[in-house]
């Protein structure tokens, strides 16, 4: 068990829907991390927030929106669904370091949404 | 960041080491290089990170090699529950870039 909770577990909806899949992160970790993990493109990175304010951005669609807030829990909005969204999303957290280093990350167990 | 290269898989007996190389020619100087891996579908897990000295710990063990160009990470004693995508990454930031890793199987 990392520390690290991730709500629904499960999703299943249709095309052009919207969904919000939460992300508490480790007790004391300011930084969030979402990931994509889908079939043909691999696990990649989508977005980081620390303290409550974007850090970093991957490849994140613009139909996607991320927030952290004040509680440090973060959301990841997904809207406008297409089959191609289909796929696991993993929030992770880091003790997030003043230099910028992130050594370690701990991942959530992932929330699998199934868009039909 | 640098692109990494993995073997696609391997195998593993089970009471072997196991060595899993990775290369990363074009690292730059403040790229680290982290190991993670991930069993079935769970969430990666943390394995390791070195910048130029060679690293322990309870889990692995992670030589870099003297230009930095490539590393190998080793599991002294692999048992079955090490079955899992080992994932090589150079890293100098926030993001991580999984790539397709290598599919680790061990056997009895």
């Amino acid at each position: 068990d990392s520390g690290v909770t991730q709500t629904p577990k499960h999703l299943i909806t249709a095309t052009g829907q919207r969904v919000t899949l939460r992300c508490s992160p480790r007790s004391g970790d300011l930084s969030v991390y979402w990931y994509q993990q889908s079939l043909d493109q691999g696990l990649q990175f989508l977005i980081q927030y620390y303290n409550g304010e974007e850090r970093a951005k991957g490849n994140i669609l613009e139909r996607f929106s991320a927030q952290q807030f004040p509680d440090l829990h973060s959301e990841l909005n997904l809207s406008s669904l297409e089959l191609g969204d289909s796929a696991l999303y993993f929030c992770a957290s880091s003790n997030y370091m003043t230099s910028g280093r992130n050594y370690e990350q701990f991942f959530g167990p992932g929330t699998r949404l199934t868009v039909l | 960041d640098a692109k990494t290269t993995q073997p696609t898989s391997m195998d593993c007996a089970e009471g072997r080491a196991a060595n899993l190389p990775c290369n990363h020619s074009t690292i730059s100087g403040n790229e680290y290089v982290y190991w993670y891996r991930q069993i079935h579908s769970q969430g990666p897990q943390y394995i390791i990170h070195g910048l130029k000295n060679n690293e322990t710990n309870e889990m692995a063990s992670l030589i870099i090699t003297e230009d930095r160009k490539s590393s190998t990470l080793i599991l002294p004693h692999a048992t079955l529950r090490d079955t899992a995508v080992y994932y090589c990454i150079a890293s100098s930031g926030y993001a991580l870039n999984f790539g397709k890793g290598t599919s680790l199987l061990v056997t009895p």
